[in-house]
């Protein structure tokens, strides 16, 4: 079993839709929960940062963790098409300098 | 220049070739990071370097030789390489302390490497 788990998509919308993006784990030591985005050619850009649970705004971009469940999420509000791109979760034990990656989903959203 | 800076940005080697990867950051961190991604994997760690010092080494083969001579310099030499190896390298690099809200790395657009 993977320690981090992501669907791969790809997940296609309509420019507005919400969008949820979705990550599970197993190791019940993740404190620090991370979302990256990473374009076509390009090395990937830390989106959000949150650290153990609870929820996380910034603009159009809400994140979510609830480890009872080992459940995280990102969802994207009035998606644009400059938004179509592969998202990625990751995550990290506290002490330890390393993130553990999911495998990325790809997001397009239609104009 | 800003930012974390990669080169070469393409390569294409042969399985008997020698080439080194360069890495360069601007930031002032201490802590670089070298990760490999392959098509629908996870990014799968391969080194790590705190302050000059290699302190993680994920179980990767002796053809990837790691160098990191200064805190804003990282080099991959690549020796001996299989086809299985053609992915995409990414360098970055953090903070060394492990705390918010300097937590996170800054990637580098990657070296896409093709052994044939």
């Amino acid at each position: 079993q993977k320690e981090v788990e992501q669907d791969p998509g790809p997940l296609s919308v309509p420019e507005g839709a919400i969008v949820s993006l979705n990550c599970t784990y197993s190791n019940s030591a993740f404190q620090y929960f991370m979302w990256y985005r990473q374009y076509s050619r390009k090395g990937p850009e830390l989106l959000m940062y949150t650290y153990s649970s609870g929820n996380k705004e910034d603009g159009r971009f809400t994140a979510q963790v609830d480890k009872s469940s080992k459940y995280i999420s990102l969802f994207i509000r009035d998606s644009q098409p400059s938004d179509s791109a592969t998202y990625l979760c990751a995550m990290s034990a506290a002490g330890r300098r390393a993130l553990t990656f999911g495998s990325g989903t790809r997001l397009q959203v239609q104009p | 220049e800003t930012g974390v800076t990669q080169t070469p940005r393409h390569l294409v080697m042969g399985m008997t070739n020698k080439k080194s990867l360069k890495c360069e950051q601007h930031l002032g961190h201490n802590a670089m990071y070298w990760y490999k991604q392959s098509a629908k994997k996870p990014l799968e760690l391969m080194f790590v370097y705190s302050l000059e010092e290699r302190v993680e080494n994920n179980s990767v083969p002796s053809r990837f030789s790691p160098e990191c001579p200064n805190s804003s310099h990282l080099f991959l030499h690549l020796h001996t390489l299989q086809p299985e190896d053609s992915a995409l390298y990414l360098c970055a690099s953090s903070q060394d302390a492990i705390t918010p809200p300097n937590y996170g790395y800054t990637f580098g657009s990657g070296t896409r490497l093709t052994v044939v």
